[in-house]
């Protein structure tokens, strides 16, 4: 299975300020069709994984332009420019492009 | 707007049986492959199983192949997942899911399953 690796896996930030989480993955995910299928989902405390990015960089309807997601080959990163309250979570990387899917192990967001 | 809604879940012993159902709606279920996702007590997210929209096609995670069960009833708008011979690893909030650019776009509140004696 591909492995999903991600860092840090605790980000205390202060509000306001920007946060940057790390997802590396042990096999590139670009598909033969040319598209790259790495995702990152937002889980608050008690609730169920929201989807924010899809394909690398594609934000899901009703994100926030703040957050933001980059990368390519076998490195991503899910960019915060201004932390809000609202963003204190869990924060998980996927694959969709190799079986059986894969995440990270989640990057936990909380406030200094 | 989608809205999925699971069910099912409990306490059940080892060894035991358990169906778990995400109804569907605002949406056509029969157009989506449907996905479940589980998370034990303070962990991660794992992928379960999927199933196309007409349920020709289905995959397992080796960790539940051959004990659990996917299926769909699109007339009902319900997913199902079947899960046999239960064990201890397998307690954890159960999740169904659409799929839309390869990986989970909307998620149902989950329900959790509790293996224990």
């Amino acid at each position: 299975d591909v492995v999903m690796t991600q860092s840090p896996l605790s980000l205390p930030v202060t509000l306001g300020q920007p946060a940057s989480i790390s997802c590396r993955s042990s096999q590139s995910p670009v598909y033969s069709d040319g598209n790259t299928y790495l995702s990152w989902f937002q889980q608050r405390p008690g609730q169920s994984p929201r989807r924010l990015i899809y394909k690398v960089s594609n934000r899901d309807s009703g994100v926030p332009d703040r957050f933001s997601g980059s990368g390519s080959g076998t490195d991503f990163t899910l960019k915060i420019s201004r932390v809000e309250a609202e963003d204190v979570g869990v924060y998980y990387c996927m694959q969709g492009t190799h079986w059986p899917w894969t995440f990270g192990q989640g990057t936990k967001v909380e406030i200094k | 707007e989608v809205h999925l809604v699971e069910s099912g879940g409990g306490l059940v012993q080892p060894g035991g049986s358990l169906r778990l159902s995400c109804a569907a709606s605002g949406f056509t279920l029969s157009s989506y492959w449907m996905h479940w996702v589980r998370q034990a007590p303070g962990k991660g997210l794992v992928w379960v199983s999927r199933i196309n929209g007409d349920g020709s096609s289905i995959s397992y995670a080796d960790s539940v192949k051959g004990r659990f069960t996917i299926s769909r009833d699109n007339a009902k708008n319900t997913l199902y997942l079947q899960m046999n011979s239960l064990r201890a690893e397998d307690t954890a909030v159960y999740y169904c899911a659409t799929e839309d650019h390869w990986a989970p776009e909307h998620w149902g509140q989950g329900t959790l399953v509790t293996v224990s004696s």
